[in-house]
């Protein structure tokens, strides 16, 4: 199974601040990488597919990056609408799909 | 508008059986796969199964292969997940989920819809 590995599971930050939130792949998924954003009590949302494809409604201070192992989520300017947790999934093996551990973003 | 509504939660003892329903409409059914992801109490999410549109092709995490079995009747736009010899790790909100794209069922998915979820417990 591919493992996936987010950094930090969670963080402090301020409305306005620049957060960044890291993926690993135990191997290479070429660009078979989405995020999603989960509040409490809700379902997640998708954000970010095929690790830097914007879904449509998704505001654009929200991007993503990298392909094989590595990949990253960027919130270039946070907003108080953004604290939430927020999970990786890969879908490359045929084997199955394998969400990260999640990311929660707090307030400071 | 795409709407995706679970039903079929509740408490059941160990060893038991239980299925969930997901009604799905809004969107052409027989097209898409369709998934279930599921959360325990607190924890992060965790892909169950998946089944392709025409419901020909299915596929299983290893945590409940051989104990459950997911199915779909295009008639009635309807997702199902048969749950066989329940454990207590089985615990958690069950979402039924719509993949985005038309053809995929595993490799290259994402997941567009969510639905509200169902709380199964599995306890004595």
């Amino acid at each position: 199974d591919i493992q996936m590995t987010q950094s930090p599971s969670s963080l402090s930050a301020s409305v306005g601040d620049r957060v960044t939130i890291t993926c690993r792949a135990s191997q290479s998924i070429s660009s078979y990488l989405n995020w999603y954003q989960q509040k409490p009590g809700k379902a997640p949302k998708l954000l970010i597919y095929a690790a830097s494809s914007l879904q449509s409604g998704v505001p654009s201070r929200f991007s993503g990056s990298g392909s094989g192992t590595d990949f990253t989520l960027t919130i270039s300017s946070l907003q108080p609408e953004d604290f939430a947790t927020y999970y990786c999934q890969q879908s490359y093996s045929t084997l199955g799909l394998t969400f990260g551990g999640g990311t929660k973003v707090q307030i400071k | 508008e795409v709407q995706l509504v679970e039903s079929g939660g509740g408490l059941v003892q160990p060893g038991g059986s239980l299925r969930l329903s997901c009604a799905a409409s809004g969107f052409t059914f027989y097209s898409y796969a369709m998934s279930w992801v599921r959360q325990a109490p607190g924890k992060g999410l965790e892909w169950v199964s998946a089944i392709s549109g025409g419901g020909g092709s299915t596929y299983y995490a290893d945590s409940v292969q051989g104990r459950f079995t997911i199915s779909r009747d295009n008639s009635k736009n309807t997702l199902y997940l048969q749950m066989n010899s329940l454990r207590a790790e089985d615990t958690a909100v069950y979402y039924c989920a719509k993949v985005a794209d038309i053809v995929v069922v595993v490799t290259a998915t994402y997941f567009d819809y969510w639905g509200q979820g169902t709380l199964v417990t599995v306890s004595s």
